[in-house]
């Protein structure tokens, strides 16, 4: 089991759609990330929240808009995405740990395809 | 700007045998950590073991250990009496020293290395 869940497991959208994908953890943890993996591809870093305000955005298309919410809960908006797009979206979060390294707890993934 | 390069896209090991998992990076910093991370078909990211550069101490998790050389960048990850449920994506990660603020900044992924086991 994991103790950083998302929702949907898989999302089908045409490119005129809006959709939500749905990330939570209740480990307490303060920092949160999205991650694009493409197949047969390393994870790479879309956004990353901190005491729930955004802190990195890896110059990331304005048609994904990231949220959160509260500190449990992480959001990504979809809007007129890409077939490009169509990857395995990952959340993951970390202790606020300062200087000391914290490892990441990553989610199952949301596989997006955009038709 | 730091690169993690994983030379081996796949490997196979018989069941209960040794393997040996390259990892290479290029850095200046003298402050940094690395990682490995586990992908299953499952899909979940799972760390398996890591490393601080300053400790001169291989890290050790049960089966897992590393071999490090910092010397020559280089951070092997050694897996023993392989099981059946290791077969995975195996992916090294390297994170710098910086202080974020609270998160652990961007991990800087390689490409991965495919891991089968035979029965």
């Amino acid at each position: 089991d994991t103790e950083v869940t998302q929702t949907p497991k898989h999302l089908v959208m045409g490119m005129t759609n809006k959709k939500s994908l749905k990330c939570e953890q209740h480990m307490g943890h303060r920092a949160m990330y999205w991650y694009k993996q493409k197949a047969k591809k390393p994870p790479e870093l879309m956004f990353v929240y901190s005491y729930e305000k955004l802190s990195i955005n890896e110059s990331v298309p304005s048609r994904f808009s990231p949220e959160c919410p509260n500190s449990s809960l992480l959001n990504l908006h979809l809007h007129a995405l890409q077939p490009e797009d169509s990857a395995l979206y990952l959340c993951a979060s970390s202790r606020e740990t300062g200087t000391v390294i914290s490892p990441l707890h990553f989610g199952n993934g949301t596989r997006l395809t955009v038709t | 700007a730091q690169t993690v390069t994983q030379s081996q896209p796949e490997m196979s090991v018989q069941e209960a045998e040794t393997v040996t998992l390259s990892c290479t990076y290029d850095t200046s910093e003298s402050d940094y950590y690395l990682f490995w991370y586990k992908q299953p078909p499952s899909r979940q990211m799972i760390l398996v073991i890591r490393q601080e550069a300053y400790k001169q101490q291989n890290a050790t998790e049960n089966r897992f250990s590393v071999n490090f050389q910092k010397a020559a960048k280089s951070f092997s990850l050694k897996i023993s009496d392989s099981q059946l449920g290791d077969a995975a994506m195996y992916f090294c990660a390297y994170r710098d020293g910086m202080n974020y603020g609270g998160s652990q900044g961007n991990l800087i992924f390689g490409k991965g290395t495919k891991l089968s086991v035979k029965p």
